[in-house]
């Protein structure tokens, strides 16, 4: 059974640019959750959709937005990208909506570099 | 509001050696406790979780936690660390409901050969 897929693992962008960042679930799950790691601030939480729903939102400016599709593939957007939005963004797919249910698995992450 | 507090940026212990990583929570309502791993380069991996049906609970890699409601605390331990236990540990809570993990901000273990 594949795992939860992310592409791309790196990208370099220059501030003001967006970016388009994308996660495939592991087949038959429906909730998909997006973190962003970085050394000062460790792991924060994004966002979380469900059935092509959001459920639960982070405390991050609205520049950062996400869907998710009906086949459960969720991407991320980042809009006038800041070099402190440089860090590791990491999804993590489940079957329903509850952690203490499910276990999350996690991507690998998309390395994401601002200059 | 939810949150950990893991004890510890940096851990050494010998190989053999006993594995203590400290983790204490913060909770509003009835808690749920991870812990995961991360290596080098990857995702994190879920070690075991807590969600109430037993204080002690068992995970892969020889990993084990105790939650202590009086002490606020859900520590993981191991009794003899491997050189392959060497990567980032992170404790996690979340609650009933939700899906949200809150993290703490993680400890990295070195394993002295």
């Amino acid at each position: 059974k594949a795992g939860v897929t992310q592409t791309p693992r790196y990208l370099i962008k220059t501030r003001g640019q967006q970016v388009t960042l994308s996660c495939s679930p592991i087949s038959g799950h429906r909730s998909v959750s997006w973190y962003q790691q970085t050394p000062g601030q460790g792991l924060q939480f994004l966002f979380e959709y469900f059935s092509e729903t959001q459920r639960n939102k982070g405390n991050f400016p609205g520049r950062f937005s996400g869907r998710q599709f009906s086949n459960s593939r969720s991407e991320m957007n980042v809009s006038t990208l800041e070099l402190g939005d440089s860090a590791l963004y990491l999804c993590a797919s489940s079957l329903s909506g509850q952690a203490i249910l499910n276990e999350q698995f996690f991507g690998p992450g998309t390395r994401l570099t601002v200059l | 509001a939810q949150s950990v507090t893991q004890l510890g940026s940096h851990v050494s212990v010998s190989e053999g050696a006993l594995v203590l990583l400290r983790c204490n929570y913060s909770s509003s309502v009835p808690p749920y406790l991870f812990w995961y791993v991360q290596y080098p380069n990857q995702g994190l991996q879920l070690l075991l979780k807590y969600t109430s049906a037993a204080t002690l609970v068992k995970g892969i890699n020889g990993f084990e936690a105790e939650f202590k409601k009086s002490e606020t605390s859900f520590h993981l331990t191991k009794p003899s660390a491997h050189m392959s236990d060497a990567a980032e540990y992170f404790c996690a809570v979340s609650h009933f409901g939700n899906e949200k993990l809150t993290f703490g901000t993680g400890t990295r273990l070195t394993i002295i050969p």
